[in-house]
């Protein structure tokens, strides 16, 4: 099983639509969650870290549950610019930070 | 932007040669990683660093070593290039390790012929 496992998408959605992707982890020991944002042919970019009680920036929310061990990410009212590939970050073994394949985003006027 | 460079950007080598490629900060973090990332498997850690001359493995880390003989450089060599190894390598950078968010360079796309 792969430590940290995404689905690959893509997901193709219109403008304005709300869209939801899923991470699961395998470490339960795993502190440290984040969602990284990489666009085509460009390095990752941290979108946002992942707290325990849920965190909020703008469109984006990010939640985490333990006991099921997996990460989400929505995003509210979809953009053109939002069209990327999502990528799940969970810590490793010490120092390490151990990423998903990515999730591939869409959206379409 | 973190102050984090890679040299070279592009590179074609031939297959058997060395190959090192350079990751250069100048954010004075401890820690340094490098990724290669190909097409369905994301981006997998092949060494990195906790400090000068403190380097350990990753996942994928047979049929490269690294070196780390000052804080704000950390090279990556290939020691006899392979098709295999034909790949786009990223290199990161922070500041207290896995807590923290990590910084890319642009990546280096290497391919062996």
């Amino acid at each position: 099983r792969k430590e940290v496992e995404q689905d690959p998408g893509p997901f193709n959605v219109p403008e304005g639509a709300t869209v939801a992707f899923n991470c699961t982890y395998s470490n339960s020991a795993s502190q440290s969650f984040f969602w990284y944002r990489q666009d085509c042919r460009k390095e990752p970019k941290l979108l946002m870290s992942v707290y325990s009680s849920g965190n909020e920036d703008g469109r984006f929310t990010a939640q985490l549950n333990r006991a099921s061990q997996y990460i989400s990410l929505l995003i509210r009212d979809s953009k053109l610019s939002d069209s990327a590939t999502y990528l799940c970050v969970v810590e490793g073994d010490t120092d390490k930070l151990i990423f998903g394949t990515g999730t591939r985003l869409q959206v379409f006027p | 932007d973190a102050g984090i460079t890679q040299s070279p950007r592009h590179k074609v080598t031939e297959t058997g040669t060395p190959v090192t490629l350079r990751c250069h900060q100048t954010e004075n973090h401890r820690y340094m990683y490098w990724y290669r990332q190909d097409p369905g498997h994301g981006l997998r850690l092949i060494h990195y660093s906790y400090g000068v001359k403190d380097t350990d493995k990753g996942e994928v880390s047979d049929g490269y070593s690294v070196s780390r003989s000052k804080t704000e450089d950390f090279l990556l060599t290939l020691e006899s290039a392979t098709s295999s190894q034909t790949s786009v390598y990223f290199c990161a950078i922070s500041d207290r390790g896995i807590s923290t968010e990590a910084f890319f360079g642009q990546g280096t796309r290497l391919t062996v012929v």
